[in-house]
Formats: C-alpha cells, sequence, structure tokens
C-alpha cells in the first residue's frame, strides 16, 4: 500500500502530557499538511510544508503544537502540555503540486483523546 | 475573509435519485473548489476538483459545477445507491491551503 499512513491511529493521554504523531506521506509528494478536525466539523488546516521547509502555520495554532518534517519525507507533530479541548481528530494529507493546491491525499487519521 | 459553507442538515433521499449538495463561498473565486467524500472514522477520499474558469466537471455518476455570479458549487450524484450515503466536504483551495466547509451528510435509503 502506498498511500499516505499516521501512526499511532488511536491515543488516550491524560491532561498535561505531551504527545508526537507521525505521518509518512506518498514518497514522491513534496507538500504535506496537518489538519484537525472535530466532531460535526470539517478538517480544519493546521500547517503545511514543501519537501523540509514548514511555509504556513495557521493562526489557531498556538504555541503548544509543533510540527518538523526533517528530511522532506516524513513529518511529525507535537502537543505539548495536553488540554482537553486538544481531543480531535488529527489528519495528515500530501500533494505533488508546485502551484495551485490540488488534490490531496488523506491518511486515515490519528484520533487524540485528552483525560 | 473567506468562508465557505454547506448546508449542515443531512440529505436524505431514497435509491435511484439525484442527490445535489450546495457549497457557497462568500468573497473572492478560488483558484479551486474540491470536494471530498468522507466515512466515519476515516480521512477525507477526493472526489472532483473544478478550476476558477470551468463550469461543470464529470465523472461517472458524479457531476460539479462552478458558478462565480452566485458563488456556488453544486454536487450531484445520479442514480444514488446506499453506498453513496457519507459526509461530503467542500472545499476551496488557492496557492497554498485548503479550506474546508462543514460538510453535508447524505444518506440515501433503499
Amino acid at each position: 500500500d502506498t498511500g499516505v499512513s499516521q501512526d499511532p491511529r488511536h491515543k488516550i493521554t491524560k491532561r498535561g502530557q505531551n504527545v508526537t504523531f507521525r505521518c509518512d506521506p506518498i514518497s514522491e509528494h513534496n507538500r504535506l499538511y496537518w489538519y484537525r478536525q472535530t466532531l460535526g466539523q470539517g478538517p480544519e488546516f493546521l500547517t503545511y510544508f514543501q519537501n523540509e521547509a514548514q511555509l504556513e502555520k495557521s493562526r489557531l495554532l498556538s504555541d503548544r503544537f509543533s510540527a518538523e518534517r526533517p528530511k522532506g519525507s516524513f513529518s511529525t507533530l507535537e502537543i505539548q502540555r495536553t488540554e482537553q479541548g486538544d481531543s480531535a481528530m488529527y489528519l495528515c494529507a500530501s500533494n505533488p503540486t508546485q502551484g495551485a493546491v490540488g488534490e490531496q491525499y488523506f491518511g486515515p487519521g490519528t484520533r487524540l483523546t485528552v483525560t | 475573509s473567506q468562508k465557505i459553507e454547506q448546508n449542515s442538515e443531512a440529505l436524505n433521499i431514497q435509491e435511484g435519485k439525484t442527490a445535489t449538495l450546495t457549497c457557497n463561498y462568500t468573497n473572492y473565486s478560488p483558484a479551486y473548489l474540491q470536494w471530498y467524500r468522507q466515512d466515519p472514522g476515516r480521512g477525507p477520499v477526493f472526489l472532483l476538483l473544478i478550476r476558477e474558469n470551468e463550469k461543470e466537471k464529470r465523472k461517472e455518476r458524479l457531476k460539479v459545477t462552478f458558478d462565480t455570479t452566485l458563488k456556488q458549487s453544486l454536487f450531484h450524484i445520479t442514480a444514488s445507491q446506499p453506498a453513496d450515503s457519507a459526509t461530503y466536504l467542500c472545499g476551496y483551495s488557492g496557492y497554498s491551503t485548503l479550506t474546508f466547509g462543514k460538510g453535508t451528510m447524505l444518506l440515501v435509503s433503499p
């Protein structure tokens, strides 16, 4: 299977703990996106990378969130000092676009529950 | 700022009918409008993309239109089947990001 993969699929953590999620995009895709989705809402953009460069971050992304894509391949999203409001599905997507943002390929998501 | 709106109420139709979902945006015409399908607990799956200078796109039983005067995209599923039941997301994109609406749930009953 050469689709986008995410790990873990589910994570339960206690408030105040740090969590890290991993995304492996489709290998030839140079763009990688992170989204957050809560129940009844569409995916909300968090940040994106063009190769290893993080080009844009949402204003909604607090300082507790950080993302990396060190070699332009896989990416990690870390949330420090988790809060109950961080409970959501975290989605990763990739695409090969150089120009306008076209079709995106999504992973299965990581569901985070903060207790 | 640009907003994108989809009907939040679920759409219930009978098998065999055409489902029509609406997506409205508020300001400038985006470069692309895109439609995705999302099943519960899964990531969205791309269906169709339409460019600002295109009026209509088709793929099998799917059709999407882009009306820049009405600031609206319509998504049609003809000969709908119960397997088409899902949430359908509309999103607009430019040169960096894709912004989604809340999605509309479609329920197709046999």
